[in-house]
């Protein structure tokens, strides 16, 4: 069965600080992996998409990298602002079943 | 990319009665939309996989008679909380994926927040 772990599950950085979001699963055999984010309340807007063949994607000031063998990404977020507080899930899918991690609550402070 | 619409993103029912939940995929089609559950800062649950013109497929211990999934066409399926209880107060969401097979992204709904009473 396919187990997702983020580290850490709450982070809180002043703003303008680049940070590292990490994402852990059990069972390399995944199709792709997705980072979403969720506002309180509402909810998943997809941030990054990366083809299980795929290393890494970007978007703006989001990076986001794949080692499928090693069963880990990370989500890259450069020169966090306020508006980058949301709580930050990642998922893998294998078959037609995505599984997801715990999520990363973020708190960037003014 | 991709939207996918969910209504309604509140509703307050009382214990007994019944709430239906519908996800709409707004400009593309589904043939397979997904039913999670989300508890308070808890992640999403996958209750139910939805499919167009079948039965729903649902999850180890997901109640399909107190959970009902209907995917009448390729852009709608709903969710319907039959004889709803304080304990099925949640947070409901739903997801297609634009496109077949397994590189295709997933598209989540707004959520509906459930409160019975």
């Amino acid at each position: 069965k396919q187990e997702v772990t983020q580290i850490p599950a709450a982070l809180s950085v002043p703003e303008g600080e680049n940070l590292v979001l990490n994402c852990s699963f059990t069972d390399s055999a995944i199709y792709n992996l997705q980072w979403f984010r969720q506002d309180p309340g509402k909810g998943l807007t997809s941030l990054l998409l990366i083809q299980s063949s795929q290393r890494e994607q970007t978007s703006g000031r989001l990076n986001a990298s794949l080692d499928k063998s090693s069963g880990r990404s990370t989500l890259y977020i450069a020169a966090s602002q306020p508006g980058d507080s949301a709580t930050y899930l990642c998922a893998v899918q294998a078959g037609n079943m995505l599984t997801f991690g715990g999520g990363t609550r973020l708190m960037v402070k003014p | 990319g991709a939207v996918v619409s969910q209504h309604p993103s509140r509703v307050i029912c009382k214990s007994g009665t019944s709430v239906k939940i519908e996800c709409r995929s707004l400009d593309f089609q589904a043939t397979t939309m997904f039913w999670y559950r989300q508890f308070p800062k808890k992640s999403l649950m996958l209750m139910a996989t939805s499919n167009e013109g079948s039965k729903a497929t649902y999850e180890q211990g997901v109640e399909k008679d107190k959970f009902l999934i209907n995917h009448a066409s390729l852009t709608l399926s709903t969710l319907t909380v039959t004889s709803a209880h304080p304990e099925d107060s949640s947070f409901y969401i739903c997801s297609a994926r634009d496109g077949k097979g397994a590189v295709a992204e997933a598209f989540f709904g707004q959520g509906t927040r459930l409160t019975v009473v």
